[in-house]
């Protein structure tokens, strides 16, 4: 069964440095999801990636965050500057449908000290 | 009001029982529902979309009451596996996909 992988597992950084999280999601997938979840927390909606763009982005969403598809396999998160409050399990998705079912994977654990 | 409300529970139930979740969402315009288990610490997994005409998939049954702006998920015959935090997913609309979670309901099922 075709799933999304998502590397590192589990990201430990310091405050303030940069960290890309990299997925790969499901390959005849056209559109991409970041979303995270803080322990104990909802699931947040951070960003919706079509045809090499962002489609929709939400208020957490901000300066400090970025998305790439740098080639035809991967899709990466970029946080520039590191906060405290970034401390959370981040997840991609990916969807064949742009309202259609999304399938996510494992999650990368960020800890941000 | 918040866009996607869930009685985060938990449901504590035997084996066997029959138990009922609602989610109501406040923007008219919302255009899909999705319902999604998460055990604990894993990603959500899709468990159904749910459909305007209500659709069953097994023991499970999602409804979608646009009227009253809600969807609810019916499980009959627990399992114990079916222990999870179950998470409603409204699309809000307005002419753009935003999909947003809610907090979930824990649902434990015991023998």
């Amino acid at each position: 069964e075709p799933e999304v992988t998502q590397t590192p597992s589990h990201q430990v950084t310091q405050m303030g440095q940069e960290v890309i999280l990299r997925c790969v999601p499901i390959s005849n997938h056209l559109y991409f999801y970041w979303y995270r979840q803080i322990l104990g927390q909802k699931v947040e909606f951070l960003v919706s990636f079509y045809n090499n763009e962002i489609s929709e982005k939400s208020e957490i969403f901000d300066d400090q965050f970025s998305v790439e598809r740098p080639d035809g396999s991967n899709f990466t998160l970029k946080i520039r500057s590191t906060k405290l409050e970034d401390s959370a399990m981040y997840f991609c998705a990916s969807s064949d449908q742009l309202a259609g079912v999304k399938f996510f994977g494992p999650g990368t654990r960020l800890t941000v000290l | 009001r918040k866009e996607v409300e869930q009685d985060p529970g938990p449901f504590n139930v035997p084996e066997g029982a029959t138990v009922a979740f609602n989610c109501t969402y406040s923007n008219s315009a919302s255009q899909s529902f999705f319902w999604y288990r998460q055990d604990c610490r894993k990603e959500p997994k899709l468990l159904m979309s749910v459909y305007s005409s209500g659709n069953e998939d097994g023991r499970f049954t999602a409804q979608l009451n646009r009227a009253s702006q809600y969807i609810s998920l019916l499980i009959r015959d627990s399992k114990l596996s079916d222990s999870a935090t179950y998470l409603c997913v409204v699309n809000i609309g307005g002419g753009s996909y935003i999909p947003t979670f809610g907090r979930g309901t824990s649902l434990i099922v015991h023998p």
